[in-house]
């Protein structure tokens, strides 16, 4: 079985400041991860994927993410955080082989202050 | 960019009544999917589905619940008689190819609120 942790519920961040959005996962399968964002009222839209080939993966809107395997994370950065990134934000794991569902984690609600 | 339609936006309905869920999937994509999300909970799977057939389905995905595609654009999710529980917003998606490393393109998602 597959499952992800992202710790807390709410990260509140200045304008220009970095972000960091932690994601742990657990898989008896090497795993496909990936961050998805949902602004207000919209749906899930894909930030960024990691499929096996390079561990830092640079997204949409200047995220990236580094997969750890010894330490079973895949957090999610950006160096200088804007008042358009406020949104909600979720990791998600998926097996390999025809297997396909994604499992999410709670989501990490970010907040940007001026 | 082609993207994932669904309707209504938002759905009203009774306890015990029947509901239909639509979705438009992106058009060369063949493998199709339902999740939901309670409030406050995790976005949870439902449902897959690939030549007319379900591919796997999760344990909430019980006999009240049934999809389909009844033309070559539209994929549905029926709830035969709905429980207060089932109110949360439904999110369907839909990948080019099989695979855990596809991405899934999701649509807006239908906000359910059961009565």
């Amino acid at each position: 079985a597959q499952s992800v942790t992202q710790l807390g519920s709410h990260v509140s961040v200045s304008e220009g400041a970095l972000v960091l959005l932690r994601c742990n996962y657990s898989s008896s399968v090497p795993p496909y991860l990936f961050w998805y964002v949902q602004y207000p009222n919209q749906g899930l839209q894909l930030l960024l994927k990691y499929t096996s080939a390079a561990t830092l993966v640079k997204g949409i809107n200047g995220f990236e993410a580094e997969f750890k395997k010894s330490e079973t994370s895949f957090h999610l950065t950006k160096p200088s955080a804007h008042m358009s990134d406020a949104a909600e934000y979720f990791c998600a794991v998926s097996g390999t082989g025809a297997n396909s569902k994604l499992t999410f984690g709670k989501g990490i609600t970010l907040s940007v202050r001026p | 960019e082609p993207e994932v339609t669904q309707t209504p936006s938002h759905q009203v309905t009774q306890m015990g009544q029947e509901v239909i869920l639509r979705c438009v999937p992106i058009s060369n994509h063949l493998y199709f999917y339902w999740y939901r999300q309670i409030l406050g909970q995790k976005v949870e799977f439902l449902v897959s589905f690939y030549n007319n057939e379900i591919s796997e389905k999760s344990e909430i995905f019980d006999d009240q619940f049934s999809v389909e595609r009844p033309d070559g654009s539209n994929f549905t999710l029926k709830i035969r008689s709905t429980k207060l529980e089932d109110s949360a917003m439904y999110f369907c998606a839909s990948s080019e190819v099989r695979g855990g490393n596809q991405p899934q393109h999701f649509g807006d998602g239908t906000r359910l609120s059961i009565l």
